[in-house]
């Protein structure tokens, strides 16, 4: 079965650009959750989204955003980038079903965004 | 407020030597637990699950166990290899997971 996967895997932006970045979850995975990872904040949440809605949501700007489609493929965008949010963008898939007490979370390669 | 502590932040240790990681929580709520590895500029690999009813989980050479009673969880990786050099993460499940800062190993040849 293939694992999580995450395009682009490297992208180099400047301040005041937006981004989209996409991830496909592992195949029956209905949960996809978008955290940030930094060296001084280390791994931070986003958002999680289930079923195309978003179900929980992290402490970040407005300017963070996402979707989901129908394939349980998602989006996630920056708008109006700052050197900040220069990051390693990491987008996990769980199954999250009721049937366990667990929702095991696999991530994938991430995405390294630089802002210039 | 840190939720998740892990302690040491670096570790280095000669091939061969056994390696023990702590994670540590604020709260004694009951959470499942989950281990990371994680290499440099990478995605993160899931080692190890341990649901909040179990002790411990073993896996080849790695055992985690979870103590809920003082909040603790500890990775055991027996007979260390350079390959085992990376940094480590545990994790509390909620609604999201809450990170430690993670333990950098390296594992001498």
């Amino acid at each position: 079965k293939a694992g999580v996967t995450q395009t682009p895997r490297y992208l180099i932006k400047t301040r005041g650009q937006q981004v989209t970045l996409s991830c496909s979850p592992i195949s029956g995975h209905r949960s996809v959750s978008w955290y940030q990872q930094t060296p001084g904040q280390g791994l931070q949440f986003l958002f999680e989204y289930f079923s195309e809605t978003q179900r929980n949501k992290g402490n970040f700007p407005g300017r963070f955003s996402g979707r989901q489609f129908s394939n349980s493929r998602s989006e996630m965008n920056v708008s109006t980038l700052e050197l900040g949010d220069s990051a390693l963008y990491l987008c996990a898939s769980s199954p999250w079903t009721s049937a366990t007490s667990y929702n095991e979370q696999f991530f994938g390669p991430g995405t390294r965004l630089t802002v210039l | 407020k840190q939720e998740v502590t892990q302690i040491p932040a670096a570790l280095s240790v000669p091939e061969g030597e056994n390696l023990v990681l702590n994670c540590s929580f604020t709260d004694s709520a009951i959470y499942n637990l989950q281990w990371f590895r994680q290499d440099p500029g990478k995605g993160l690999t899931s080692l190890l699950l341990i649901q909040s009813s179990q002790r411990e989980q073993t896996s080849g050479r790695l055992n985690a166990s979870l103590d809920k009673s003082s909040g603790r969880s500890t990775l055991y990786i027996a007979a260390s290899q350079p390959g085992d050099s990376a940094t480590y993460l545990c994790a509390r499940e909620g609604y999201k997971l809450s990170f430690g800062a993670g333990t950098t190993v390296t594992v001498r040849a």
